[in-house]
């Protein structure tokens, strides 16, 4: 399988714990996004990478949220201290090094804060 | 940044029947993109339309743009119980943005 790829798919923790999630873009990818969808809303953006370099942030990623893409090559974002309203699914995208192209996204970890 | 309106936010058509769906924005674009999302599933592309091409096709659909308008739409001819969907339209706004901002969606459901 040569898409993206997200771990875990699902995730369930409890208020205040730390969670961690992993993405896998596309070999060739340099772009990788990462976004949050809750029910009956559009994704909505977290952060870029172009390489391993992290170039734009959204004012949702508050300092309890973290990306890293060592490399350049997978992703992960970390959320410490975990809230109720953390709960949502998180996508992750990749595309080719040209701005303005398609991207292609994983099938997201669903994240449930009890 | 700026980020696409869809409209409707829902519509329910009987197979067989076209769907139409809408993309509003406010500012200049370079390109305007369709995805489709089934629900709890990830997103997938479907076409992407420039800021100097009027229309596009590719299989049942066929995007328009109106720049002039600052809109878009995307049709669905001879919808199928599998095109029930979300569709969202998505733009990256100005010159040196990377950030592809999605709008909440049209829920479009085919009722076989």
């Amino acid at each position: 399988d040569t898409g993206v790829s997200q771990d875990p798919r699902h995730k369930i923790t409890k208020r205040g714990q730390n969670v961690t999630f992993r993405c896998d873009p596309i070999s060739e990818h340099n772009r990788l996004y990462w976004y949050r969808q809750t029910l009956g809303q559009g994704p909505e953006f977290l952060t870029y990478f172009q390489n391993e370099a992290q170039l734009e942030k959204s004012r949702l990623l508050s300092d309890r949220f973290s990306a890293e893409r060592p490399k350049g090559s997978f992703s992960t974002l970390e959320i410490q201290r975990t809230e109720q309203g953390d709960s949502a699914m998180y996508l992750c995208a990749s595309s080719r090094g040209t701005a303005g192209t398609e991207a292609f996204f994983g099938q997201g970890t669903r994240l449930t804060v009890v | 940044s700026q980020q696409g309106e869809e409209d409707p936010q829902a519509l329910s058509i009987q197979e067989g029947e076209n769907a139409t769906m809408n993309c509003s924005y406010k500012t200049s674009i370079n390109n305007l993109q369709w995805y489709r999302q089934n629900s709890g599933r990830g997103l997938v592309h479907l076409i992407l339309i420039r800021s100097n091409e009027r229309e596009k096709h590719s299989g049942r659909l066929r995007v328009t743009l109106d720049t002039s308008k600052k809109s878009s739409s995307l049709l669905i001819t001879a919808s199928r119980a599998a095109d029930t969907a979300s569709y969202f339209c998505a733009l990256y706004s100005g010159a040196g943005s990377y950030q592809l901002t999605f709008g909440k969606g049209t829920k479009l459901s085919v009722i076989p």
